[in-house]
């Protein structure tokens, strides 16, 4: 079983719709959860950053933890096409090295 | 544009062979990460320096060894080399201590192609 579970879709909305994006992870260390956007013939980029559980707010994106439940979200409201991109969630326990352990990613298409 | 550079882009060479990835970091960070993306295992973090030491290891093949020179460049060598070694390899770059931990800066990385 991988330490971070995460569905790898595709997943196809139309424009202005709510999406959500889940990981579970089987690590109860990890207490730094992020999600990396990844567009098409580029590398990752930090997208939504959060500490141990809770809900953060960034414009049209939601991250929520839940430590006890083990799962992250990440929503997108008022999807737009150019959210089309790989989300990956990915994890970390902190401390020395602060290694990075990421899901599978979920490929998001929005259709205009 | 992140900041992080990567050379070759695109790299093809035969089974066997031995071949040499290179990445600079942004301007004034001091870790360099490999990660290795493939359809079937995702991204898997390889290795870590640190201000030109090894700070952490991950899934990374004996086969493989990287560095980080004083300039703060790091490359991957990959030797004896495998079809299924054929993949995207990214160069991440991060300062600890600023920004939030697992902050990192990936470069736009080499794709790997054996035959």
């Amino acid at each position: 079983q991988k330490e971070v579970e995460q569905d790898p879709g595709p997943l196809s909305v139309p424009e202005g719709a709510i999406v959500s994006l889940n990981c579970t992870y089987s690590n109860s260390a990890f207490q730094y959860f992020m999600w990396y956007r990844q567009y098409s013939r580029k590398g990752p980029e930090l997208l939504m950053y959060t500490y141990s559980s809770g809900n953060k707010e960034d414009g049209r994106f939601t991250a929520q933890v839940d430590k006890s439940s083990k799962y992250i979200s990440l929503f997108i409201r008022d999807s737009q096409p150019s959210d089309s991109a790989t989300y990956l969630c990915a994890m970390s326990a902190g401390g020395y090295g602060n290694k990075l352990v990421f899901g599978a990613g979920t490929i998001l298409r929005v259709k205009s | 544009d992140s900041g992080v550079t990567q050379t070759p882009k695109h790299l093809i060479t035969a089974t066997g062979q031995r071949v040499t990835l290179r990445c600079s970091p942004r301007s004034g960070d001091l870790s360099v990460y490999w990660y290795q993306q493939s359809l079937d295992q995702g991204l898997q973090f390889l290795i870590q320096y640190y201000n030109g030491e090894e700070r952490a290891k991950g899934n990374i093949l004996e086969r493989f060894s990287a560095q980080q020179f004083p300039d703060l460049h790091s490359e991957l060598n990959l030797s004896s080399l495998e079809l299924g070694d054929s993949a995207l390899y990214f160069c991440a770059s991060s300062n600890p201590g600023q920004g939030p931990p697992g902050e990192q800066y990936f470069g736009p990385g080499t794709r790997l192609t054996v035959t």
